[in-house]
């Protein structure tokens, strides 16, 4: 079965700093990878997802993730952070062999100091 | 604008009640999921549907059931609610597994 770790609960960035989530997952294939955000009082909305092709993918609001079948990672970043991304991050992973069923990470909280 | 909506964003249900969560969802997706989301443990399944009638287990299905009698609802059916049943349960529906799974807002659901 696959599994999917987020191994920072919370994090903190000053606004206009860099970012990166991290994330890694454990299957034995390539899985479908995606990063959603959930802001406060909202659902989750998906920020981009990798499923073959260019291991670096673009995504909505300025973020992007780089899949490493080495490291079995599919980190986030932003090269700029705005105070506006302050929400919940959840990694999840979907195996071929599960069909349609996605597993998901604990969440990364951030906070974006002014 | 796709959308999945469940009933209710609160609720207050005393130990012992008979509690129905439902979603319902506007897109024609085969599938749909119920996912309980905690503190520092993230989104947990609890069941999903891949059809109408058809349902499977997920990680959490203990104490809980579902129904899925047409397409666009599924519902989640607490038998006896208890206070470790306290928790935000979100619905989502999505069409294949390279696509993206889309979520309705959350049931924040209180058992006292």
């Amino acid at each position: 079965a696959q599994s999917v770790t987020q191994p920072d609960i919370h994090i903190t960035v000053s606004e206009g700093a860099s970012l990166e989530l991290r994330c890694n997952y454990s299957y034995g294939a390539t899985p479908y990878l995606f990063w959603y955000v959930q802001s406060p009082g909202q659902g989750l909305q998906l920020l981009l997802k990798y499923f073959s092709g260019d291991t670096l993918v673009q995504g909505i609001k300025g973020f992007e993730a780089e899949f490493k079948r080495s490291q079995s990672s599919f980190n986030l970043r932003k090269p700029s952070v705005h105070w506006s991304d302050a929400a919940e991050y959840f990694c999840a992973v979907g195996a071929p062999s599960a069909g349609n069923m996605l597993t998901f990470g604990g969440g990364t909280r951030l906070m974006v100091k002014p | 604008d796709v959308k999945v909506t469940q009933s209710s964003r609160y609720l207050v249900k005393r130990t012992g009640e008979k509690v129905f969560l439902e979603c319902v969802q506007d897109m024609d997706h085969e599938n749909m999921f119920w996912y309980r989301q905690d503190p520092g443990l993230g989104l947990r399944l609890i069941y999903f549907s891949y059809d109408v009638k058809m349902k499977e287990k997920g990680d959490i299905p203990e104490g809980y059931s579902v129904s899925r009698e047409k397409k666009e609802r599924f519902s989640l059916i607490l038998e006896s609610a208890s206070t470790n049943q306290t928790s935000m349960y979100l619905c989502a529906s999505r069409e294949g597994p390279i696509l993206e799974a889309f979520f309705g807002q959350g049931t924040r659901l209180t058992v006292v």
